[in-house]
């Protein structure tokens, strides 16, 4: 069975940073790209990045360049989001998301559950 | 970078249609698959329709997909609404770079 399980929650202050990871299983992670997408509390889905299946191509929505990186680990077959220069608006449910098919990009066909992180002083 | 437009809410009685609009503000709809997600409250969205008219596996044909050139825009088609149809939709789409959500629209089964 396909599962996504996120971790790294949490609460923390503006301007720190925070790590988010994805354990993926159940499929070959290696040949998916992978997207990270939010949703703060009551508000609508937003993209935040994407990474190809070998980690040489990566996109980010501009509210976070350059203070987001997503990166992964094939051999651990999980995906990650560092966090920095959090921001209050950065609070929502984040989550990593597998397309369809291998090797593409353009849909979000499987979810995980999520990672609350909550930025407050 | 572009933007997916959707009405806030739309509501309707059982056993209606009910049609969610979808419009792209630049660059052509056609250029790239529509995707359409249901978000019912306090689960993770799930595809309704994806590659603009295709339904998944277990989705009922009462759910529809279409695209119009000449608004730009894509369409998601509910017939013979349920109680169960009750959610939050939400279009998606992308280019080169950047995928995007459309803002959502909240369906209510009256």
């Amino acid at each position: 069975e396909m599962q996504l399980v996120e971790s790294g929650g949490g609460l923390v202050q503006p301007g720190r940073s925070l790590r988010l990871s994805c354990a993926a299983s159940g499929f070959t992670f290696s040949s998916y790209w992978m997207h990270w997408v939010r949703q703060a509390p009551g508000k609508g889905l937003v993209w935040v990045s994407r990474i190809n299946s070998d980690e040489s191509s990566t996109s980010y929505a501009d509210s976070v360049k350059g203070r987001f990186t997503v990166s992964r680990d094939n051999a651990k077959n999980t995906l990650y989001l560092q966090m920095s220069s959090l921001r209050a608006e950065d609070t929502a449910i984040y989550y990593c998301v597998r397309p369809s098919y291998s090797n593409s990009y353009f849909d979000f066909a499987y979810w995980g559950r999520g990672t609350l992180v909550t930025v407050s002083s | 970078n572009f933007l997916l437009t959707q009405p806030h809410s739309v509501s309707e009685s059982p056993g209606k249609t009910v049609i969610i609009s979808c419009t792209r503000n630049s660059g052509s709809i056609a250029s790239n698959y529509v995707q359409w997600y249901q978000q019912r409250p306090g689960s993770v969205p799930t595809t309704v329709v994806y590659e603009d008219n295709q339904r998944p596996s277990g989705v009922p044909d009462r759910f529809s997909g279409s695209v119009d050139t000449s608004s730009n825009s894509a369409s998601l088609t509910i017939s013979g609404l349920r109680a169960e149809d009750e959610a939050d939709y939400y279009c998606q789409s992308y280019d080169n770079n950047y995928q995007v959500f459309g803002g959502g629209t909240k369906l209510t089964v009256l």
